[in-house]
């Protein structure tokens, strides 16, 4: 069974802090997914990660896939409220069609 | 815009009383799921159409059905909810089994 491994699942950081949130999987994947959740909302693409090395850049969030490592970090640069919300990381199952997702982490930003 | 829409958002039902979710999709994507959201929880996978085949995840109970009449619409059946289908209910599309799946705003069920 695929497990994914989201740490730590809540964290309260200053704005303008740095901070990585790390996702870990335990089976082979070459897809993974970050996406955004604010409270009562539905999930927003964040980011697609498609091939080992991979890295992507979206304002102050960059997500990176490392697939022999099995981790995927998520990394903010100079947190701002704005960015208060739960990320979910998501791996296709062995199925090919199900994501199997994280537990997420709530992350909260304050001044 | 090319959109997931979800009806109603907000949905108050009976213990017992059958209710019906609604998906439509101008994406014109093949796949359309239904995931189960529980507060705090990650969304959990219910079922899946691929265009007219119906794949159900093994531990989804029988309570729950889904009905897709063509393309662009998907329908979440609850034939008899419980306390503990009180949830938020996402539905996603993809244009084929192994692409980036896309969430409607989702539909908050309450059961009294």
């Amino acid at each position: 069974e695929l497990k994914v491994e989201q740490n730590p699942l809540f964290l309260s950081m200053q704005e303008g802090k740095n901070y990585t949130i790390y996702c870990n999987y335990s089976t082979t994947s070459d897809r993974l997914y970050w996406y955004r959740q604010d409270p009562g909302k539905s999930l927003e693409s964040l980011f697609v990660l498609l091939s080992n090395g991979a890295v992507k850049q979206e304002g102050r969030l960059m997500a990176s896939l490392d697939t022999k490592a099995r981790l995927s970090t998520l990394h903010i640069t100079a947190a701002v409220h704005d960015l208060s919300a739960t990320y979910f990381c998501a791996v296709d199952s062995n199925s090919g069609y199900a994501l199997n997702f994280g537990k997420g982490t709530s992350l909260l930003v304050t001044p | 815009d090319a959109m997931v829409i979800q009806n109603p958002r907000y949905q108050v039902t009976q213990f017992g009383k059958p209710v019906t979710l609604s998906c439509s999709q101008t994406l014109n994507h093949n796949v359309m799921y239904w995931y189960q959201q529980k507060s705090s929880q990650a969304p959990k996978l219910l079922f899946h159409y691929y265009d007219k085949d119906f794949n159900n995840e093994a531990d989804t109970p029988d309570n729950f059905q889904s009905r897709r009449p063509n393309t662009s619409f998907c329908f979440l059946d609850i034939r008899s909810p419980g306390l503990g289908d009180a949830a938020m209910y996402l539905c996603a599309t993809s244009l084929v089994l192994d692409n980036e799946q896309f969430f409607g705003p989702g539909t908050r069920l309450t059961v009294l």
